[in-house]
């Protein structure tokens, strides 16, 4: 959707450590979340963040928030081939989920 | 627990055809939500209900569209006289009921969708 905005694609190696970034324009969004989906798959859910946190771990994954900015970013760590896919940031309003166009990740060996 | 079920995953129709889906949500989840997500972008908001209840409606959905959620378990949409520009991929999600301070009912989870193809 055009209230969220993501870079289209991004390229790494395998064990180096992927940042997909996000912005986000409704302020009134109340959790932020990321999203994976693999080819002809539907939605993963692979983490969330309460939009009063700034910042959430959850093993290889690490979710910045910056409010302020309205500026989400998620890092996978020690990136592998199997986190190649596309990576969605949503943000929730009311009871919609808004979602940006997607990252697609390519991870190569 | 199986998660989001959504059948079928396919279908194709020819322009003007009726088709329906459906959406088994996760067995205690009384939220159940559809979106539709077209060839290079982010699924769209079409459609909440709270058990039997429509209760949110995007403009996306016309009057050939209707969902409903009869006994507040599984849930179809339907599309009447398809078009092409209904392409797309249909997918349908459920959250959880939301005891106070709960994150649940914020947490949508996915089926694996159903790919209309329109002749």
């Amino acid at each position: 959707g055009e209230d969220v905005e993501q870079s289209l694609f991004l390229s790494v190696r395998e064990g180096d450590s992927s940042v997909i970034n996000c912005t986000y324009t409704d302020s009134s969004s109340t959790y932020l979340y990321w999203y994976k989906q693999e080819p002809g798959a539907g939605l993963q859910l692979l983490t969330y963040i309460f939009s009063n946190m700034d910042m959430k771990q959850d093993q290889r994954l690490t979710v910045l928030l910056n409010k302020k900015d309205k500026h989400l970013s998620l890092r996978i760590a020690d990136t592998q081939t199997g986190d190649s896919a596309i990576y969605f940031c949503a943000g929730l309003t009311g009871y919609a989920l808004n979602f940006g166009k997607g990252t697609s990740l390519l991870v190569t060996p | 627990d199986t998660g989001v079920s959504q059948n079928p995953r396919h279908k194709i129709t020819k322009r003007g055809q009726n088709v329906t889906f459906r959406c088994d949500p996760i067995s205690e989840h009384n939220r159940l939500y559809w979106y539709r997500q077209t060839l290079g972008q982010g699924p769209e908001f079409l459609t909440y209900f709270q058990n039997e209840a429509q209760l949110e409606k995007s403009r996306l959905l016309s009057d050939r569209f209707s969902a409903e959620r009869p006994k507040g378990s599984f849930s179809t949409l339907e599309i009447q006289r398809t078009e092409q520009g209904d392409s797309a991929m249909y997918l349908c999600a459920s959250s959880g009921w939301g005891r106070q301070g709960s994150d649940t009912k914020n947490i949508q989870y996915f089926g694996a969708g159903t790919r209309l193809s329109v002749l």
